[in-house]
């Protein structure tokens, strides 16, 4: 079956600029998080949903940063006035219930702002 | 709050050499350890993982064991392949926090003929 998608895998915006980054989780996943991959660092938690619900977004660097699921499936980050320092791979997973901790991942939007 | 090290890369091998890379973590609780694997131009994957204490986890020839002991899980593998060359993370997630993984900073294997 399909997995996880996300899109667009490169993105370069301008500094100030605002950028939707989109994930597409495994058909029937409930959890999905979004990381941030700094180059050369591992993945940093941003934020979890479980359905639709956001229950944690202790992971977001600052209120710049936005992350919905409105109906419990698409997700999208949107980050405002982007910065330099933003500039990362964003990568998304989800897991089938927040009981079973295997998470699936997607390839990862570059974001490179310039 | 919850950590984990790895132990820097990059690290080369001759095909068929033994491999070992250190991880060790830090968290409250009993946290579910993993191993992800990126191969070039790809996305993580998951490679093995263990839940509880001495569980061992194996996968494609790799193998890692839940040491609560020494607060470790390393990974290895006894005959390496050109194939195996990647960038390896070591990972945990608890219970409670909606399963979230904290990484290590990975460790990336060259794998020579």
């Amino acid at each position: 079956g399909a997995g996880v998608s996300q899109s667009p895998r490169y993105k370069v915006a301008k500094r100030g600029q605002d950028v939707a980054l989109r994930c597409d989780p495994i058909s029937g996943h409930v959890s999905l998080f979004w990381y941030q991959q700094a180059l050369g660092q591992g993945p940093e938690f941003l934020t979890y949903f479980q359905n639709e619900a956001q229950l944690d977004k202790s992971g977001l660097p600052s209120d710049r940063f936005f992350a919905e699921r409105p109906e419990g499936s698409v997700s999208t980050l949107k980050i405002q006035r982007t910065q330099q320092e933003d500039s990362a791979v964003y990568l998304c997973a989800s897991s089938l219930a927040e009981s079973y901790n295997e998470q699936f991942f997607g390839p990862g939007t570059r974001l490179t702002v310039l | 709050g919850d950590s984990v090290t790895q132990m820097e890369g990059p690290v080369t091998l001759s095909e068929e050499a033994f491999l070992t890379i250190n991880c060790t973590y830090t968290a409250t609780g009993y946290p579910s350890l993993f191993w992800y694997v990126q191969y070039p131009g790809e996305g993580l994957q998951l490679l093995l993982k263990a839940t509880k204490a001495d569980d061992k986890g194996s996968n494609k020839g790799f193998e890692a064991t839940y040491r609560k002991e020494t607060t470790s899980f390393h990974l290895e593998k006894g005959s390496v392949q050109v194939s195996d060359s990647a960038v390896y993370f070591c990972a945990l997630s608890r219970a409670g926090g909606g399963n979230k993984l904290t990484f290590g900073t990975g460790t990336q294997l060259k794998v020579e003929l």
